[in-house]
């Protein structure tokens, strides 16, 4: 079956530096969705990329979607505090929405 | 407008038991998922049911079962508990199928 990969698996940043997060799966991708799970809470609904090559913007947070729909990127500049915790890219395969182990990110000041 | 409830908060059963976990999702989304979380893990995908139909199920055994209610509320049973369902269980709601998932503040399952 779709296994969703991602790497790496923490990263540890001073505030203002900037942040990549990878993902890749094992097989093309109808669209990818990102979430972010602070310590304690529950996975909150960032992104969805649908089109090959798709590339959308939040503020400091930039996601793509690579060419051939099976990997994607979440970049952050210029990290705060505000931005501490997991990470989670998430494949559609049918009816699962498959996630990956995440990036745990962990900013001081 | 309630986001995703769930019930109950935090749960602690012993081997072999049972146990009914409910979620009520946003009103209007027709789509329910459940998920298994394990500390240090992504979500882990259980079920989908749409319009009160399984839609979908994970790699989970036949010890997993649930069920979706005319009024899109859902219950995820779990029989013959073992040590390993030890985990936060979270049930996700969308207005249909493959969009965007809200998630619930979960369950937090313990097997002694």
């Amino acid at each position: 079956g779709q296994q969703v990969m991602q790497i790496p698996q923490y990263q540890h940043v001073q505030e203002g530096e900037d942040f990549t997060t990878y993902c890749n799966s094992s097989t093309t991708l109808s669209n990818i969705q990102w979430y972010k799970q602070r310590p304690g809470g529950h996975p909150v609904f960032l992104i969805q990329l649908v089109k090959s090559g798709e590339v959308k913007k939040q503020k400091r947070l930039t996601f793509q979607f690579g060419e051939a729909k099976k990997n994607s990127s979440l970049h952050i500049t210029a990290t705060q505090t505000t931005d501490v915790g997991t990470y989670f890219c998430a494949g559609l395969s049918g009816y699962a929405l498959n996630f990956g182990k995440g990036t745990s990110l962990l900013v001081t000041p | 407008d309630a986001g995703v409830t769930q019930s109950p908060t935090h749960l602690i059963k012993t081997r072999g038991q049972h146990v009914t976990l409910r979620c009520s999702p946003i009103s209007g989304h027709k789509s329910v998922s459940w998920y298994q979380q394990v500390l240090g893990q992504g979500p882990q995908f259980i079920f989908q049911y749409y319009e009160k139909e399984e839609r979908g199920r994970g790699n989970f055994p036949d010890r997993f079962s649930a069920r979706q209610f005319p009024n899109y509320s859902s219950e995820l049973n779990v029989n013959a508990l073992l040590l390993g369902d030890s985990a936060l269980y979270l049930c996700a709601s969308s207005l249909t199928r493959n969009q965007p998932q809200h998630f619930g503040d979960g369950t937090r399952l313990s097997i002694l």
